[in-house]
């Protein structure tokens, strides 16, 4: 079946410009994760949505930093005003298991600020 | 703190060995922990899990085993083949309602034909 698909794959954006990273979860899927992996780095938690439940943000690095899941689907990563260190892969990843077990990631958002 | 780490960088290996990636961990309070396989360009990719009341599971060709007296987990490949090189992840969950994975650094295992 169909797994994670993110959008763009690929985004080059000047710095203080605003961005969106899209993800579509596996059909099903309540639990939806995103994660930024710099270059050579593991993978850092930003923020998780279950259901209808209030997102854990605790690991968003910045108020600059936002997301959304509407229709307990597809979710928006928002960076505003968008900084050097800001460049990195965004993944999503879902899960039909709430607490963070059996994550699917896709296949990841490569941002570049210039 | 939080961390969870690997104990080489680099491994490698002659196809047909075995393969073992190591990985420690900080939290005891963890009750979960996931290896993932990561290619070049590519999302991480599910490999194995193992709950914190296991101390083995097994897969196809792959085995993990999970040591909570010294926080240390470890992830056996059969015959590596070629198409096992990537980047190998452990990753654990802190338990409770959380989603939080943390991941360890990665270790590149490299397969010599």
């Amino acid at each position: 079946g169909a797994g994670v698909s993110q959008s763009p794959s690929n985004k080059v954006t000047e710095k203080g410009k605003d961005v969106e990273l899209r993800c579509d979860p596996i059909s099903g899927h309540t639990a939806l994760y995103w994660y930024r992996q710099s270059l050579g780095q593991g993978l850092e938690f930003l923020i998780y949505f279950q259901g209808n439940s209030a997102p854990d943000k605790s690991g968003l690095p910045s108020d600059r930093f936002s997301a959304e899941r509407t229709g307990g689907s597809v979710s928006t990563l928002t960076i505003q005003r968008t900084q050097q260190e800001d460049s990195a892969v965004y993944l999503c990843a879902s899960s039909s298991t709430p607490g963070g077990y059996e994550q699917y990631f896709g296949p990841g958002t490569r941002l570049t600020v210039t | 703190g939080e961390s969870v780490g690997l104990h080489l960088p680099t491994l490698s290996v002659q196809e047909g060995d075995n393969s073992i990636i190591n990985c420690a961990y900080s939290n005891s309070a963890s009750d979960y922990f996931i290896w993932y396989k990561q290619e070049s360009g590519k999302g991480p990719q599910f490999i194995i899990d193992i709950r914190s009341n296991m101390d083995k599971r097994q897969g196809q060709r792959v085995t993990v085993l999970l040591n909570k007296t010294v926080k240390h987990l470890s992830l056996q490949i059969a015959a590596t083949q070629p198409g096992d090189s990537a980047v190998y992840f452990c990753a654990e969950n802190f338990g409770g309602n959380t989603g939080k994975l943390i991941f360890g650094q990665g270790t590149t295992l490299q397969v010599k034909p």
